[in-house]
């Protein structure tokens, strides 16, 4: 079973702050996925990464994904109050069922 | 693009009851997923449909449920008899030809509440 853990559970900061946040696995995932959920809706794609090394950006969001291709983190400079939702990993193990998620990482971005 | 959509979004049943769920993916996306969401948790994959085969089936999905996607367009989730431990968020997702499969686009859920 492939497994990823997300770290930290909960974050709350004042805006204007930075931030990362951690997704960790001991398998290797051909691709991963972050995506933003707020209360109530699905999951929305932000980015996927599938080179070992890989670096993304999208505005103030930055990813990335291990050399190893068995972890990632995604960095937020500047945060704003919007940014506030829960922040899920998802990786691809190269086998049919489907993307294996982590918990997420709960933030909250206060004014 | 209008997304994936999926109805209904809240559905209340009593312990027992049929219930079922529609998923209407992004047109032309020929694989269709779905997975299961409780609270404090990330989704759980269900089942996958690439056109109109459903391709693979979870463990989690026991014999209560069935999936179907008759025309290779939108897809329903039945839940027989439904149990209180069923209650969750249901989510389908839709990936399309040609992009990688991970690259899934999620509708918004329907809410499921077993009384």
């Amino acid at each position: 079973t492939q497994l990823l853990e997300q770290s930290p559970q909960f974050l709350s900061i004042q805006e204007g702050e930075n931030l990362t946040v951690y997704c960790n696995s001991s398998s290797v995932f051909s691709s991963l996925q972050w995506y933003r959920q707020e209360p109530g809706e699905g999951p929305v794609l932000l980015v996927t990464v599938v080179t070992g090394g890989e670096v993304k950006k999208l505005k103030r969001l930055t990813f990335q994904f291990g050399d190893a291709r068995k972890d990632s983190s995604l960095h937020i400079t500047a945060a704003q109050t919007g940014d506030t939702g829960l922040y899920l990993c998802a990786g691809d193990g190269g086998g049919a069922d489907g993307l294996t998620f982590g918990k997420g990482t709960h933030l909250i971005i206060q004014p | 693009d209008t997304g994936v959509s999926q109805n209904p979004r809240h559905k209340i049943t009593k312990r027992g009851q049929n219930v079922t769920f529609r998923c209407d993916p992004i047109s032309e996306h020929n694989r269709l997923y779905w997975y299961r969401q409780t609270l404090g948790q990330g989704p759980e994959f269900l089942t996958y449909f690439q056109n109109e085969a459903q391709l693979e089936k979870s463990r989690l999905l026991s014999d209560r449920f069935s999936a179907e996607r008759p025309k290779g367009s939108f897809s329903t989730l039945e839940i027989q008899r439904t149990e209180q431990g069923d209650s969750a968020m249901y989510l389908c997702a839709s990936s399309a030809p040609g992009r990688p499969r991970s690259e899934q686009y999620f509708g918004p859920g329907t809410r499921l509440t077993v009384t």
